[in-house]
C-alpha cells in the first residue's frame, strides 16, 4: 500500500520489559514524527525526524523512550523498562517537507498506530 | 507556548443537522490551522486546512476560517451525514518550529 505502515497494530507487555515499534513512512517523505495518543486525548508529539537524524525529540517523556531512522526510511520507537504509564497507541506520521520549508505546505499523513499495552 | 482547546463530546446530531465543533488556539510566530479527521478503524487524515487570517478551509462539505482576532477555526458543515461519524481533532502548526500540537478531539455520532 501506499500509506504510513505501522507494526505490530497491538502490542502487550509486561511491565519492566523491552519493546520495538516499527513505522514504514510513505516513500519519498523525508520527515517523520512519532506521536503518542492516551484514551481520550489528542496526539502528544514525541520526537520528529528529518532524514536521518532527530530534528526535535524535545517530546520524548524520559530516557527510557528513544527512537532511530538510520537510512531515512523506516524509523524503530524503542521504550525501555515498559510502565504501566506507557500504555497508549502510538501513531507514526510522514511528509513530504523538506528542509527549509514550512511544515503548513506539508500536512501529516498517519499510520493507524500502534497500541501499546503494559501489563 | 502553543495549545489547541477544542470542545469536548461525545456530539450527536440527526442527518441533515448542522454541525459547529468549536476550536480555539494560542500560538507563537503565526500558526497555520488543521482539522484532522478518524474514522472507526482508521488513522488521523488530513480534512482541511489555513495558512494565514481570514483563509477559509473546505472539504468534503466541511468548512473553517482562520480568525486571528478570536483565535479560533471553527469547524462547519450544513447538513451532516451518518458517514460524517468520526472523531475530529483541530490542530496547529507554528511557523517558529515543526511540531503538530493536536486538541483533545471531539467525538461526533450522526444517527440517523
Amino acid at each position: 500500500g501506499a500509506g504510513v505502515s505501522q507494526t505490530p497494530s497491538n502490542k502487550v507487555t509486561e511491565k519492566g520489559k523491552y519493546v520495538e515499534l516499527r513505522c514504514d513512512p510513505i516513500s519519498g517523505h523525508t520527515a517523520l514524527y512519532w506521536y503518542r495518543q492516551s484514551l481520550g486525548q489528542g496526539p502528544e508529539f514525541l520526537i520528529y525526524f528529518q532524514g536521518t537524524g532527530a530534528a526535535d525529540d524535545s517530546g520524548l517523556p524520559n530516557d527510557r523512550f528513544f527512537a532511530v531512522r538510520p537510512e531515512g526510511s523506516v524509523s524503530t520507537l524503542k521504550i525501555q523498562r515498559t510502565e504501566r504509564g506507557d500504555s497508549a497507541v502510538y501513531l507514526c506520521a510522514s511528509s513530504l517537507m523538506a528542509p527549509g520549508t514550512q511544515s503548513y505546505n506539508s500536512p501529516l499523513h498517519f499510520g493507524n498506530g500502534t497500541r501499546l499495552t503494559v501489563t | 507556548g502553543n495549545s489547541v482547546t477544542q470542545m469536548e463530546g461525545p456530539v450527536t446530531l440527526s442527518e441533515e443537522a448542522f454541525l459547529t465543533i468549536n476550536c480555539t488556539y494560542t500560538a507563537t510566530g503565526y500558526p497555520s490551522l488543521f482539522w484532522y479527521v478518524q474514522y472507526p478503524g482508521e488513522g488521523l487524515q488530513l480534512l482541511l486546512k489555513a495558512t494565514k487570517a481570514d483563509d477559509k478551509g473546505s472539504n468534503k462539505g466541511f468548512e473553517a476560517t482562520y480568525r486571528k482576532e478570536t483565535t479560533s477555526f471553527h469547524l462547519e458543515k450544513g447538513s451532516v451525514q451518518v458517514s460524517d461519524s468520526a472523531v475530529y481533532f483541530c490542530a496547529l502548526t507554528s511557523n517558529t518550529g515543526n511540531q503538530f500540537y493536536f486538541g483533545t478531539g471531539t467525538s461526533l455520532t450522526v444517527i440517523p
